[in-house]
């Protein structure tokens, strides 16, 4: 099963370079917000999460930052290998449930 | 251990047809949550099943339906097919509705001709 195809908006690095990437999202009674990684053939990986109450979270080489005024969300990807290239999707969750309510996706790619 | 399991990997299937997909969660997992994805809407949240309990339901007409049996294991159901289903089923699971990390399986790809 290949990930979302044709009409994601698609961002382009070069190998080394730092990533961000971006998501409006729409409920701001969301207890989590979380970064899902989906590379072609694969089903959704976790990244990393953050709950509603914070607003930056670091980890292995990502970092999330949530600012809830505007109702947005970030990944910030350090020094981008080619390995990172897949479609990135942000979502909501709220506690007790196991409902995703994702965004439309981010096509990464990283160029050696 | 072994991950989400989903079967068929691939089917097709004609027009007016109903299908079953099947899902086998993680071990110990007895949350499983269904998703439709596909290039024009993204992925979609169909339902969610914990302990044999349907939690929440998506906004899919009521063709879409499925179950949650005592081992946790889940199947979908859709009747009479329409060329707009055609698209990638996932099925994820989790430990308890707090945790956020939810397993994804590999999806299974449905083509409705």
């Amino acid at each position: 099963g290949e990930s979302v195809g044709l009409h994601l908006p698609t961002l382009s690095v070069q190998e080394g370079d730092n990533s961000i990437i971006n998501c409006a999202y729409s409920n701001s009674a969301s207890d989590y917000f979380i970064w899902y990684k989906q590379e072609s053939g694969k089903g959704p990986q976790f990244i990393i999460d953050i709950r509603s109450n914070m607003d930056k979270r670091q980890g292995q080489r990502v970092t999330v930052l949530l600012n809830k005024t505007v109702k947005h969300l970030s990944l910030q990807i350090a020094a981008t290998q080619p390995g990172d290239s897949a479609v990135y999707f942000c979502a909501e969750k709220n506690t007790g449930f196991q409902k995703l309510v994702f965004g439309t996706g981010t096509r990464l790619l990283v160029s050696p | 251990k072994a991950g989400v399991t989903q079967t068929p990997r691939y089917l097709i299937k004609t027009r007016g047809q109903q299908v079953t997909l099947s899902c086998s969660p993680i071990s110990g997992h007895r949350s499983v949550s269904w998703y439709q994805q596909t290039p024009g809407q993204g992925l979609q949240f169909l339902f969610e099943y914990f302990s044999e309990t349907q939690r929440n339901k998506g906004n899919f007409p009521g063709r879409f339906s499925g179950r949650q049996f005592s081992n946790s294991r889940s199947e979908m159901n859709v009747s009479t097919l329409e060329l707009g289903d055609s698209a990638l089923y996932l099925c994820a699971s989790g430990s308890t509705g707090g945790n956020t990390e939810a397993f994804f399986g590999q999806g299974t790809r449905l083509t409705v001709v």
